[in-house]
C-alpha cells in the first residue's frame, strides 16, 4: 500500500536550521501535509505544498518537494525551543474519499 | 482550530465496559474522522464519516463502531472496551479549501484497565 516514511528523530541547536525530511510512495498525491504537534495536544497544520510546486515558504518554515525521488522537507529556520514538537508529514491519496496517509512522526528537541 | 471539541478529554474504564466518545464541530463541515493515536504506530485511521448516516471503515475499525446521525456530532463507541484499545484518540475534519487539509480536536487520553 501507499506509504509516507520519516526519520524518527532529530536534536538541533537553538538558534540552528532544523531539517525534517519525508518520504512519500503515492506519486498521485495531490496536496502534501505537514503538521506539528506538541506533548499532550492534538496535530496542528503547520503548512502544506500543492504537487505542482518544488518550494513554498511561510516565515521561518520552508517546504521543498522533490517530485522525481518523491522526498519532502521541512526546513525551520532560527529553531527556538517552542519548536520542540513531533512534526508529520501526510500526503493525500487520489481515489474516493481522498484519506491521508501520515508518517510516523519526527521528534525534533531542541537543546538551548 | 475549525471549532472542533471532544468529549470526554480523559477517561479511564475497565476491559468489558462500552464507552463513547464524542465528537463536536460547528462548522458543518461533512467529513469527520476518527483516529487513534499510539507510539510507534503513528495515526491510524479508525472509521470516517463523508455526511450524516454515511460512513466507512478505516484500517483499524474492528471493536469500534460509530455514528453520525447529526451534522455537527460523530461518535465513536467502543463495543466493549479491551486493555489494547488504551490509547489516544483524535477527531478530525476535512476542509476542501486546500485540497483534503484536516483538523484535528485536542484528543481523548482513554485508559483501559
Amino acid at each position: 500500500g501507499e506509504d509516507v516514511e520519516q526519520s524518527l528523530f532529530l536534536s538541533v541547536r537553538e538558534g540552528d536550521s532544523s531539517v525534517i525530511n519525508c518520504t512519500y510512495t503515492d506519486s498521485s498525491s495531490t496536496y502534501l501535509y505537514w503538521y506539528k504537534q506538541e506533548p499532550g495536544a492534538g496535530l496542528q497544520l503547520l503548512t502544506y505544498i500543492f504537487s505542482n510546486m518544488d518550494m513554498k515558504q511561510d516565515q521561518r518554515l520552508t517546504v521543498l518537494l522533490n517530485k522525481k525521488d518523491k522526498h519532502l522537507s521541512l526546513r525551520i529556520a532560527d529553531t527556538q525551543t517552542g519548536d520542540s514538537a513531533i512534526y508529520f508529514c501526510a500526503g493525500d491519496n487520489a481515489g474516493n474519499n481522498r484519506k491521508l496517509i501520515w508518517g510516523l512522526g519526527t521528534s525534533l528537541a531542541v537543546n538551548p | 482550530d475549525a471549532g472542533i471539541t471532544q468529549s470526554p478529554r480523559h477517561k479511564v474504564t475497565e476491559t468489558g465496559t462500552p464507552v463513547t466518545l464524542r465528537c463536536h464541530q460547528t462548522e458543518n463541515h461533512r467529513y469527520m474522522y476518527w483516529y487513534r493515536q499510539d507510539p510507534g504506530h503513528g495515526l491510524r485511521l479508525i472509521h470516517y464519516s463523508y455526511g450524516v448516516k454515511d460512513t466507512d471503515k478505516g484500517e483499524v475499525s474492528d471493536g469500534y463502531s460509530v455514528s453520525r446521525s447529526k451534522t455537527e456530532d460523530f461518535l465513536l463507541t467502543l463495543e466493549s472496551a479491551t486493555s489494547s484499545q488504551t490509547s489516544v484518540y483524535f477527531c478530525a475534519i476535512r476542509e476542501q479549501l486546500r485540497g483534503e487539509t484536516q483538523y484535528f480536536g485536542p484528543g481523548t487520553r482513554l485508559l483501559v484497565l
